[in-house]
């Protein structure tokens, strides 16, 4: 089935430090893989996106990982700020024939320590 | 300015009384989506849209309607709420139907008594 397992729900990080959090997905994805960021009473909003052509992106402190054989993304956080701190998703498109959807991982909790 | 607007933004009501949720985007987008978030089970998408007149369900489509008579509307039904409805709802657009950024809107929690 269609499904998307993101480890860990909660991680604590002294500023400066860097972050990772990972996801794994289900057989039949397709071919986009975006990180979402949500802030306290707010949407979530895109901040890193990647597609199966690539193997890794980056935007200044942010990079993003993709192994479609393995089946798993991560997100790379370096240099850690305060308002680093947020609940952020990963996510992954699951299309057919007529159909389009996007499943997003259960979310982290990232917590960056002053 | 670009935006997703969700209305209304808090709600408390009883169970079996329908309500409806709006939605509206100002950026011409062909897709539009909802989504509720629980603790725990991040965000399940409930009912999509691809364009005006075509919707789809998603992946907790129970209990909830939808319509989309319009490209910058996409309003969501509950037709007699229940307490396990008790949720925060986003909706959500894009330009596009794949691999386009969604835009969220600010949020709606629902609590059903």
């Amino acid at each position: 089935g269609e499904n998307v397992e993101q480890h860990p729900s909660t991680l604590s990080v002294q500023e400066g430090d860097s972050a990772v959090i990972k996801c794994t997905y289900s057989d039949s994805a397709s071919n986009y893989f975006p990180w979402y960021k949500q802030e306290l009473g707010k949407g979530p909003q895109l901040i890193i996106d990647i597609r199966s052509n690539v193997g890794e992106k980056k935007d200044q402190r942010i990079a993003v990982t993709l192994n479609k054989t393995a089946k798993h993304f991560s997100l790379h956080i370096t240099e850690t700020q305060p308002e680093d701190s947020a609940v952020y998703f990963c996510a992954a498109i699951f299309s057919g024939d007529s159909s389009y959807k996007l499943i997003f991982g259960s979310g982290t909790r990232l917590l960056v320590r002053p | 300015e670009a935006q997703v607007t969700q209305n209304p933004r808090y709600l408390i009501t009883v169970t079996g009384k329908k309500l409806t949720v709006t939605c509206s985007q100002n950026m011409n987008h062909e897709y539009m989506s909802w989504y509720r978030q629980d603790p725990g089970l991040g965000l399940r998408q409930i009912y999509y849209s691809m364009n005006v007149e075509v919707t789809d369900k998603g992946d907790v489509p129970e209990g909830y309607k939808v319509s989309r008579k319009e490209k910058r509307n996409f309003p969501l039904i509950l037709e007699s709420p229940s307490p396990n409805q008790t949720s925060l709802y986003f909706c959500a657009s894009s330009f596009r139907q794949k691999d386009y950024e969604q835009y969220f809107g600010p949020g709606t929690r629902l609590t059903v008594t």
